[in-house]
């Protein structure tokens, strides 16, 4: 059963324009989210995170959104530039971080020219 | 500074064999953590060292087992190699590892693609 669900596999996106990627959870138990971008040939980094007691965390043109009642979290890139097309993977743990981090599957972002 | 480096890059092995992956983390970074991405799937954790102890582990069989080294660096053995196994097998390091504090990020190398035939 998947705890943490990227629904879209990949999105298209003009350059300059917003992306947003979506993830959605179904653990209560997590309480510490992050997002990790993913270059073909090269291991995930890490992008921004964002705990449970906060709603919103910002860092430059990146942006995460928590929902905690609908259990969905959302990140936001503005504005959308060429370098960000990447596998945008979304991950949580839990307290004491029992059972490592939970990956989505991960969403393909393309960014169009 | 180096990142996580891992070796080898490509690995190929057939079914029964055992295959043995290697990761040497950050500079200063104390504990390492193993996981398996195949194709189309997210990464699952399989396990985490931390002075040289599993400190961790995930939903993988016994034949998943490894080591930490007193350098810190770390070996991933995948025994009875299944057609299964097939996947990229990342490693990530930390500064600390005694659990796995929230606000840590792990710093994953670029992977070993472990081919079983």
């Amino acid at each position: 059963d998947q705890q943490v669900k990227q629904n879209s596999p990949s999105l298209s996106v003009q350059e300059g324009r917003i992306s947003i990627l979506n993830c959605d959870y179904t653990n209560s138990m997590f309480d510490y989210f992050l997002w990790y971008k993913k270059y073909p040939a090269e291991g995930p980094t890490f992008l921004i995170s964002i705990s449970s007691i906060k709603d919103k965390n910002e860092d430059g043109r990146f942006t995460v959104f928590l929902n905690k009642s609908a259990k969905h979290l959302s990140l936001h890139i503005v504005p959308s530039q060429p370098g960000d097309s990447a596998v945008y993977f979304c991950a949580a743990i839990g307290a004491g971080g029992a059972d490592g981090l939970t990956f989505g599957k991960g969403t393909h972002l393309i960014i169009q020219p | 500074d180096a990142g996580v480096t891992q070796s080898p890059t490509h690995l190929i092995k057939t079914r029964g064999q055992q295959a043995t992956l290697r990761c040497s983390p950050i500079s200063g970074h104390t504990s390492v953590y193993w996981y398996q991405q195949a194709l189309g799937q997210g990464p699952q954790f399989i396990f985490q060292y931390y002075e040289e102890e599993e400190r961790q582990r995930g939903n993988f069989p016994d034949r998943f087992s490894g080591h930490q080294f007193p350098n810190y660096s770390s070996e991933l053995n995948v025994n009875a190699l299944l057609l299964g196994d097939s996947a990229l097998y990342l490693c990530a390091s930390s500064l600390k590892g005694q659990g796995y504090a929230t606000n840590e990020k792990l710093f994953f190398g670029s992977g070993t693609q472990l081919s079983v035939l």
